[in-house]
């Protein structure tokens, strides 16, 4: 079956320092992978997805970068954090020919 | 470009009472709609989408392509029911998912 894996669960970062969250996929190939933000009252916000190794898509301009370096692996970074980039990051998961995207337990960030 | 709307950010409702969580959409073509949830302290998951037609723990969604609306509905809530609740439509390549501002739905006893 398959499982998605997402670390660290909670992070407080100083303002200033980088991040990686990492998130795994395992029991499939090829997947779509996205990142998304839900912060408090904005609902789910995509960051980033990702159709193959290497193809990262942006859909809102920010201090994150997003990698993807092999086929079920997928990393969201920031070179140096900002206050307002605290929030709760969740990595998702879909299949091409499906139609459900799988979600991680998410990521609870504090920047302060 | 592509637009959800969910009106309620925070909804109340009895034990037993009917519900109805709004949805509206702004999309090109015909995007394929989705109710995704997530229960305190549990991942955010699939509640149901509109191609399988189900009903899920008594849930129902109906798409009215006139009024571009996907509202989830259930005649009688259940206090396990209290959840966030996120509409979502899938765009025309299915690539993405555009996830609704989300409704908290809050079930008393």
């Amino acid at each position: 079956s398959q499982t998605i894996h997402q670390w660290p669960a909670t992070l407080v970062q100083p303002v200033g320092s980088p991040l990686s969250l990492e998130c795994t996929v395992e029991g499939t190939s090829n997947p779509n992978l996205y990142w998304y933000r839900q912060a408090a009252g904005r609902g789910l916000q995509l960051l980033f997805y990702s159709v193959g190794i290497g193809q990262i898509s942006s859909e809102v301009p920010q201090n994150l970068s997003a990698s993807r370096p092999q086929d079920r692996q997928f990393i969201l970074s920031s070179k140096k954090l900002l206050l307002s980039d605290s929030g709760f990051y969740l990595c998702a998961w879909g299949v091409r020919a499906d139609t459900e995207a799988f979600f991680g337990q998410g990521t609870r960030l504090t920047v302060v | 470009a592509q637009r959800v709307t969910q009106p309620e950010k925070l909804l109340s409702v009895f034990k037993g009472a009917p519900v109805e969580l709004k949805c509206n959409y702004s999309y090109s073509g015909s995007p394929e709609l989705f109710w995704y949830v997530q229960y305190s302290r549990q991942r955010l998951q699939l509640l149901l989408r509109h191609i399988s037609r189900e009903s899920i723990k008594g849930f129902t969604a109906d798409l009215n392509k006139g009024e571009t609306s996907f509202h989830l509905k259930k005649p009688f809530a259940q206090e396990e029911d209290s959840a966030m609740y996120y509409c979502a439509p899938r765009d025309n390549y299915g690539q993405n998912f555009v996830f609704g501002p989300g409704t908290r739905l809050s079930v008393l006893p």
